[in-house]
């Protein structure tokens, strides 16, 4: 029952460095999404797409870049790290098209420190 | 930008006593989902409401979506330290919607 898993869970990074979070599901799941969650900010959605090869801007997406070249893995791209990016990411993933109202299912999160 | 407002961001129990946490938004949801977050885990959905008005139980956790579907509530009967987490309300703003906004969360502590 591995559903969605995120590497790595810890990771310690300087200003300017690069960095990629890795996200996988086995749920064969439409939809995927990466959010950061801040103390006192709740769940902030980053990007999402609603299929393989597809991806979209959500609230906050500016210094992140994503891909999803396969429909089981989404990997959210740090380019040039800064400390406002210190933050706990989660992945979540969603079933089908067309079906409302969908719950989502979450990784354990990657808790991410910019020095 | 629809926002969903919680309160309270902080509660601390005694174990037995009852509490209620509101979920409020001035937009329409077409549904509201509660999920409770563990320290050092991902949310876990624990319930979605879709009808105005319609109310579902969770063994003691009661959970209500107000008649307009703009808020919703968390009621816990006889709280247990086994409930203690972070309670968030998130909500879809259309039928066709797969982008959920959620609230900023309950941290909710059940001293024994």
């Amino acid at each position: 029952n591995a559903g969605v898993t995120q590497t790595p869970k810890f990771r310690v990074l300087k200003t300017g460095q690069s960095m990629t979070l890795l996200c996988a599901q086995d749920m064969n799941h439409e939809y995927m999404y990466w959010y950061r969650q801040d103390p006192g900010m709740g769940l902030r959605l980053i990007h999402y797409s609603v299929g393989e090869g597809t991806t979209a801007k959500g609230e906050v997406p500016d210094g992140y870049n994503v891909s999803r070249l396969k429909k089981q893995n989404f990997l959210l791209g740090l380019e040039s790290a800064a400390p406002s990016q210190t933050s706990v990411y989660f992945c979540a993933s969603s079933w089908a098209p067309g079906q409302p109202n969908q719950p989502q299912h979450f990784g354990d999160g990657t808790r991410l420190s910019i020095l | 930008t629809q926002l969903l407002e919680q309160s309270p961001q902080f509660l601390s129990i005694q174990e037995g006593e009852n509490l209620t946490v509101y979920c409020n938004s001035s937009s329409v949801f077409s549904s509201l989902q509660w999920y409770r977050q563990e320290p050092g885990e991902g949310p876990v959905l624990l319930v979605t409401v879709v009808t105005g008005g319609e109310v579902k139980k969770l063994k003691r956790l009661t959970f209500q979506f107000g008649d307009a579907r703009k808020d919703s509530s968390l009621h816990i009967t006889a709280a247990q330290p086994g409930d203690t987490g972070l309670y968030l309300c998130a909500g879809y703003s259309g039928a066709g919607s797969y982008q959920l906004t959620f609230g900023k969360g309950t941290k909710l502590s059940v001293i024994p």
